[in-house]
């Protein structure tokens, strides 16, 4: 159990720029979650995924989000044309995949954009 | 949706002392109550949880309650020591729909 990794950790991009982040969750973990967080703020849902169908996603989640998690393993968040407001910490957690359980955080990806 | 509301946002207490922390959600479908510790430039940490059917449960200075008629739970940290300084979150869980409050952030000051 190596625990959730997040790449990159900084990332600084301009304005209408596009992003990627990268998350690998615990192995054998058949859930991974995306959450946003901004400063003051607890974490809010963005989507999960139950392996590689993505079952829900927030309406926080305008069309310039997209996520993917081609072969039930890592994901990746790909935010398109970049907005200031789009600076926040990005999130990444996984579970087991029996719902309403304890999720395992990743570090972060935090997002800056001029 | 759920909607989970925590207070205090800032409590500062004197090591040795003890910290409570209150939750209320709104709703009554939600049956995990988890408590997270997220400290500067991590990400948030399990410290604890409880589910619906227990109403309280308690691992070594750390505590939660849990009020179901009410709508609310609460965190009870005792002994507290200066690395129990950070920010911690409620969260309230149903039908996999996880909503976190505000955040508290805790400093315990030696």
């Amino acid at each position: 159990d190596t625990g959730v990794s997040q790449n990159p950790r900084h990332k600084i991009t301009k304005r209408g720029q596009n992003v990627t982040f990268r998350c690998d969750p615990i192995s054998e973990h058949n859930r991974l979650y995306w959450y946003r967080q901004t400063l003051g703020q607890g974490p809010e849902f963005l989507t999960y995924f139950q392996n590689e169908a993505q079952l829900e996603k927030s309406r926080l989640l305008s069309d310039r989000f997209s996520a993917e998690r081609p072969k039930g393993s890592f994901s990746t968040l790909e935010i398109q044309r970049t907005e200031q407001g789009d600076s926040a910490m990005y999130l990444c957690a996984s579970s087991r995949g029996q719902g309403n359980e304890k999720l395992f955080f990743g570090s972060g990806t935090q997002l800056s954009v001029l | 949706g759920e909607n989970v509301e925590q207070h205090p946002s800032t409590l500062s207490v004197q090591e040795g002392d003890s910290a409570v922390i209150k939750c209320t959600y709104s709703d009554s479908a939600s049956n995990y109550f988890p408590w997270y510790k997220q400290e500067l430039g991590k990400g948030p940490q399990l410290i604890i949880d409880i589910r619906s059917n227990v109403g309280e449960k308690k691992d070594q200075r750390i505590a939660v309650t849990l009020n179901k008629t009410a709508k609310h739970f609460s965190l009870h940290i005792t002994e507290t020591q200066p690395e129990d300084s950070a920010v911690y979150f409620c969260a309230a869980s149903s039908n996999n729909d996880m909503r976190f409050g505000a955040g508290t952030r805790l400093t315990v000051k030696p």
